[in-house]
């Protein structure tokens, strides 16, 4: 079955500092993959996603993300970190010859100490 | 992109009631989707609204519990039928083109 681990249920990074959030799925075919973000109280907004193409993808508020099919992986990044990053972000798999369904992971909560 | 409202934010609702929720795409999307998002968890996807016949449900999910309409390709609708505080969550929509998802604003329901 389609599944997606975000291990990292807590992560507290300095603000200014870099960020790497990990994300690897589980899918026998290449998979569309989504990160996104949810602050609190709110809905979620897409932050970039990979369908096909150069494996770094670049996304809004300057982050980016590097799809690895040999680790499975789709690990999202930022080189300096603000305050205004402190969110949860989730990454999702989509399974389009199953109708665009996403599976989400169960997301990981940015704290951001100044 | 598109941009998705839901009606209400927010309610809160005895147990025993019915709460239906309307969610507005502001462009036509080929897919709409609903989701649960329990307290501190994850999105996890209840159907997907057919325009026009029946949706399909997840695994866990049934039609008598969540009756879902979707009348046109930018409008649906959820219902939680029922409700208990089981079903107290953030019910979200979302509209899929182009193998992008949007989401809306979600609606925290709490049952007492």
């Amino acid at each position: 079955a389609q599944s997606v681990t975000q291990p990292d249920i807590h992560i507290t990074v300095s603000e200014g500092a870099s960020l790497e959030l990990r994300c690897n799925y589980s899918y026998g075919a290449t998979p569309y993959l989504f990160w996104y973000v949810q602050s609190p109280g709110q809905g979620l907004q897409l932050l970039l996603k990979y369908f096909s193409g150069d494996t770094l993808v670049q996304g809004i508020k300057g982050f980016e993300a590097e799809f690895k099919r040999s680790q499975s992986s789709f690990n999202l990044r930022k080189p300096s970190v603000h305050w205004s990053d402190a969110a949860e972000y989730f990454c999702a798999v989509g399974f389009m010859e199953y109708g665009n369904k996403l599976v989400f992971g169960a997301g990981t909560i940015l704290r951001v100490k100044s | 992109s598109a941009v998705i409202s839901q009606k209400p934010s927010r309610d809160i609702c005895q147990r025993g009631t019915s709460l239906t929720i309307q969610c507005q795409v502001d462009s036509q999307v080929t897919m709409m989707f609903w989701y649960r998002q329990q307290p501190g968890q994850s999105l996890t996807l209840i159907a997907t609204a057919n325009q026009g016949s029946e949706a399909t449900y997840e695994s866990g999910f049934v039609i008598d519990k969540f009756p879902i309409s979707r009348p046109n390709l930018t409008f649906s609708t959820l219902t939680v039928s029922n409700m208990s505080p089981e079903d107290s969550s953030i019910y979200l929509c979302s509209g899929a083109g182009n193998y992008e998802q949007y989401f809306g604003p979600g609606t925290r329901l709490t049952v007492t």
